[in-house]
């Protein structure tokens, strides 16, 4: 079946760039997504890419798609510390528009 | 601005008394959905609603219904809440068309704590 699986912890330290990996099953999605998650709030949609593109970049995010490998990445440039939260990587499912989530990757900051 | 609102933030319960957690939408999409988020977890989807088409996911236990009375109104009733129903409930919506679903958009969440 479909599934999108993510590593759980990233650390930076504030400046660096942040990079989170997910890679997920189902070949036939048409949008992955990238969700934020801050304590105890909903999920804020930060971006989202196209499957027939390779690459999205808006401001400080990058989106790189490699569709053979299934692996979808987020890198997060001069990383602040209110960049810490946790980071859902979604594929929509192509009948029905369902998202199938990742575990979630919690980025910390460190100044 | 348009958005997803849901109320209240937080909601206590007793173990059994029932509950109905409410989202409303200012952004006249078609579709709405529930998702429950227990901690450390991915949200995972309850039901949906295409319009007035109701869709459960094979999954979600009886105990939970939904109602959705207008376009911009959709009700999550939890009608016997157990201590394992404590989690946060994410609403979302998005516009259908002839090119299938659109993003998602998610309200705040309810938080609600089972007693």
């Amino acid at each position: 079946g479909e599934d999108v699986e993510q590593s759980l912890f990233l650390s930076v330290r504030e400046g660096d760039s942040s990079v989170i990996n997910c890679t997920y099953t189902d070949s036939s999605s048409t949008y992955l997504y990238w969700y934020k998650q801050e304590p105890g709030a909903g999920l804020q949609l930060l971006t989202y890419i196209f499957s027939n593109m390779d690459m999205k970049q808006d401001q400080r995010l990058t989106v790189l798609l490699n569709k053979k490998d299934k692996h979808l990445s987020l890198r997060i440039a001069d990383t602040q510390t209110g960049d810490s939260a946790i980071y859902f990587c979604a594929e929509a499912d192509n009948q029905g528009g369902k998202l199938i989530f990742g575990q979630g990757t919690e980025l910390s900051v460190k100044p | 601005d348009a958005m997803v609102i849901q109320n209240p933030r937080y909601q206590v319960t007793q173990f059994g008394k029932p509950v109905t957690l409410s989202c409303s939408q200012t952004l006249n999409h078609n579709v709405m959905y529930w998702y429950q988020q227990k901690s450390s977890q991915a949200p995972k989807l309850l039901f949906h609603y295409y319009d007035k088409d109701f869709n459960n996911e094979a999954d979600t236990p009886d105990n939970f219904q939904s109602r959705r009375p207008n376009t911009s109104f959709c009700f999550l009733d939890i009608r016997s809440p157990g201590l394992g129903d404590a989690a946060m409930y994410l609403c979302a919506t998005s516009r259908a068309g002839r090119g299938g679903r659109e993003t998602q958009y998610f309200g705040p969440g309810t938080r609600l704590l089972v007693l």
